[in-house]
């Protein structure tokens, strides 16, 4: 009964590919995030998204681009990978509306670029 | 925007003892300010947050403190157990349809049996 999920859960791929990672949530929220984390442990916001709109986009190349087909999925496209890219990405929701802040995380994926 | 700084990065206790890591912001204009706990290979959960009209919260053996004046919260841990361990993250955050949190750079708890 996961409430926040992504896959895959391991992701290495070479240089220059393109790839995806896919999120989705049940738990009813209205906003999704997607965050790296770098092998430092560093956690940082890369996008914000509020009923599928987009609402946060932190200084992220345009290599990267979220998708948000509906309230409940969001997924990250990355293009022309690049070793720097090597991380672990989590997706993250939270119900805004209603001043509820709490973010729930998903398991997370870990990009290995080669 | 907002900094958040987080100390100690590493933090060795005993079992029994009590822990605290300490956090401070930037922004003035932040009102929330959870804690998260990651354990190896899961993702961070909230294990306690407070907002900016309050000055402490409590829940059983975790305490976080809020000094608005100086920008610092604190996260205190008591009794501390080996399942304890893990990186702990504060964080801080303002309401706007975003919610955007920006993350302290975590501390490394071990608790010794």
């Amino acid at each position: 009964d996961t409430a926040v999920s992504q896959t895959p859960k391991y992701l290495v791929t070479q240089m220059g590919n393109d790839k995806s990672i896919k999120c989705e949530q049940n738990l009813g929220h209205d906003t999704m995030y997607w965050y790296k984390q770098d092998s430092k442990k560093f956690l940082k916001i890369m996008f914000s998204y509020n009923n599928k709109e987009l609402i946060i986009n932190e200084t992220v190349p345009n290599r990267f681009s979220p998708k948000s087909p509906d309230k409940a999925h969001l997924n990250l496209h990355i293009n022309s990978l690049e070793l720097g890219d090597s991380a672990v990405y989590f997706c993250a929701s939270s119900q805004v509306q209603g001043m509820s802040y709490e973010q729930y995380f998903g398991p997370g994926t870990r990009l290995t670029v080669t | 925007g907002e900094n958040v700084e987080q100390h100690p990065s590493t933090l060795s206790v005993q079992e029994g003892d009590s822990a605290v890591i300490k956090c401070t912001y930037s922004d003035s204009a932040s009102n929330y300010f959870p804690w998260y706990k990651q354990e190896l290979g899961k993702g961070p959960q909230l294990i306690i947050d407070i907002r900016s009209n309050v000055g402490e919260k409590k829940d059983q053996r975790i305490a976080v403190t809020l000094n608005k004046t100086a920008k610092h919260f604190s996260l205190h841990i008591t009794e501390t157990q080996p399942e304890d361990s893990a990186v702990y993250f504060c964080a801080a955050s303002y309401n706007n349809a975003g919610n955007m949190l920006t993350f302290g750079g975590g501390t490394r708890l071990m608790v010794k049996p």
